[in-house]
């Protein structure tokens, strides 16, 4: 079975310092991984994925297959950065996703 | 870029109606549709499945005879919450996957609905 873990349910941060959403999963095969943003009062949205590699909005995020991780940096956040994250997984060939419970990021002026 | 847009955006009910959500992908053909269900600061928790023509496929637990699931159209799913009940009140979000990119879900604006 896939499985998503996000530890943190929340991650408070001044504006200026180092983010990391941390995304670990449990999978066999080879997954295809996404982190999803939303912001206050907006609908779910692609922030970026893992084949594109790719920053998007100042955020990466790495494959790490031997730690089974995908974590999110950026390494100055900004205010409009607050919003809740969610890392997801497909496996291989399926298009169902699996969610992880989500980050909620606040970054203080 | 793809939209998708759910109808309505909120719904109050009494308890033992039927209440009808729409999801549409308005610029693109959905070849697959999700709805999932959202509790307050939690994780979303897929419901559901659906291919336009077919039965969708429902996750562990949840009653298809409760959230009946049509996609009668590459552009339309609808969700009904049959005899709602007030531990039915949620926030359902559909997504549709198609367009440009395949493997990316295009989500909803979400419906919140509150059974009295």
């Amino acid at each position: 079975a896939q499985r998503v873990t996000q530890p943190e349910k929340l991650l408070s941060v001044f504006k200026g310092a180092p983010v990391e959403l941390k995304c670990n999963y449990s999978y066999s095969g080879s997954p295809e991984l996404f982190w999803y943003v939303q912001y206050s009062r907006q609908r779910l949205q692609l922030l970026l994925r893992h084949i594109s590699r790719e920053s998007i909005k100042g955020f990466t995020a790495d494959l790490n297959k031997g730690e089974t991780s995908f974590h999110l940096k950026k390494p100055f956040a900004q205010e409009e950065d607050s919003a809740m994250y969610y890392c997801a997984l497909q496996s291989g060939g399926s298009y169902i996703p699996t969610f992880g419970r989500g980050t909620s990021l606040i970054v203080h002026p | 870029g793809a939209v998708v847009s759910q109808h309505p955006s909120w719904v109050i009910c009494k308890s033992g109606t039927s209440v009808k959500i729409e999801c549409r992908s308005l610029d693109f053909q959905a070849t697959t549709m999700f709805w999932y269900r959202q509790f307050p600061k939690q994780s979303l928790m897929l419901m559901a499945t659906s291919n336009e023509g077919s039965k969708a496929t429902y996750e562990q637990g949840v009653e298809k005879d409760k959230f009946l699931i049509n996609h009668a159209s590459l552009t339309l799913s609808t969700l009904t919450v049959t005899s709602a009940h007030p531990e039915d009140s949620s926030f359902y979000i559909c997504s549709a996957r198609g367009g440009a990119i395949q493997e990316t879900q295009y989500f909803g604006p979400g419906t919140r609905l509150l059974v009295l």
